[in-house]
């Protein structure tokens, strides 16, 4: 079955410090999407891709989606402690089906 | 909006005891999914329903675990017997039609 790695687990940063995390799905996906879950709190959606090749950015967070459509990566530039918490990317195999989430990478940043 | 409601909040019940989890999707949603996240497993789908009918159940991991969803507002989970392995955070989440999940803010169960 459809399955979605993400690495690293864990990743502990200085604040003002550079952040990546990585995902490969073992199936050409519909899309890819990325979620963000504070401690204690649950998946907030933040982004979705679609294309091919695609890159989109919000702020200081740079997503990609690569060619073949089964990678993807999450970049964080000059974290700031608003940023801790874990990150989840989630693969649909198809529009409308079901959503796969990866094992997410959990960001420490240090003051 | 009041967000996708689950309840209750936390749960604490002792093994072999059934347990009702429940989520009250955001109105207009007409897909709804349910995890189970664990240190060890991290984010599960354990099923999800579109326009209230099951699509995908093969996460459910074994009899013991039901769901349901009887309206378009309202679906229940169900463990019985529930064992200490299901412990876990169970979210419920909507999805809109732009493909977009909402998680609500999760049950957290402890089974003794």
């Amino acid at each position: 079955g459809q399955q979605v790695m993400q690495i690293p687990q864990y990743q502990h940063v200085q604040e003002g410090e550079d952040f990546t995390t990585y995902c490969n799905s073992s199936t050409t996906l519909s899309n890819i999407q990325w979620y963000k879950q504070r401690p204690g709190g649950h998946p907030v959606f933040l982004i979705q891709l679609v294309k091919s090749g695609e890159v989109k950015k919000q702020k200081r967070l740079t997503f990609q989606f690569g060619e073949a459509k089964k990678n993807s990566s999450l970049h964080i530039t000059a974290t700031q402690t608003t940023d801790v918490g874990t990150y989840f990317c989630a693969g649909q195999g198809n529009q409308g089906g079901k959503l796969i989430f990866g094992q997410g990478t959990e960001l420490s940043v240090k003051p | 909006d009041a967000g996708v409601i689950q309840s209750p909040r936390h749960e604490v019940t002792e093994m072999g005891q059934e347990v009702t989890l429940r989520c009250k999707p955001i109105s207009g949603h007409n897909s709804l999914f349910w995890y189970r996240q664990t240190m060890m497993r991290g984010l599960e789908l354990l099923i999800y329903f579109n326009n209230n009918v099951p699509i995908d159940d093969s996460g459910m991991p074994e009899d013991r675990f039901s769901a349901k969803m009887p309206n378009a507002s309202f679906s229940t989970l169900k463990i019985q017997p529930s064992e200490p392995r299901d412990s876990a955070v169970y979210f419920c989440a909507s999805r809109t039609g732009a493909n977009v999940l909402t998680f609500g803010a999760g049950s957290r169960l402890t089974v003794l």
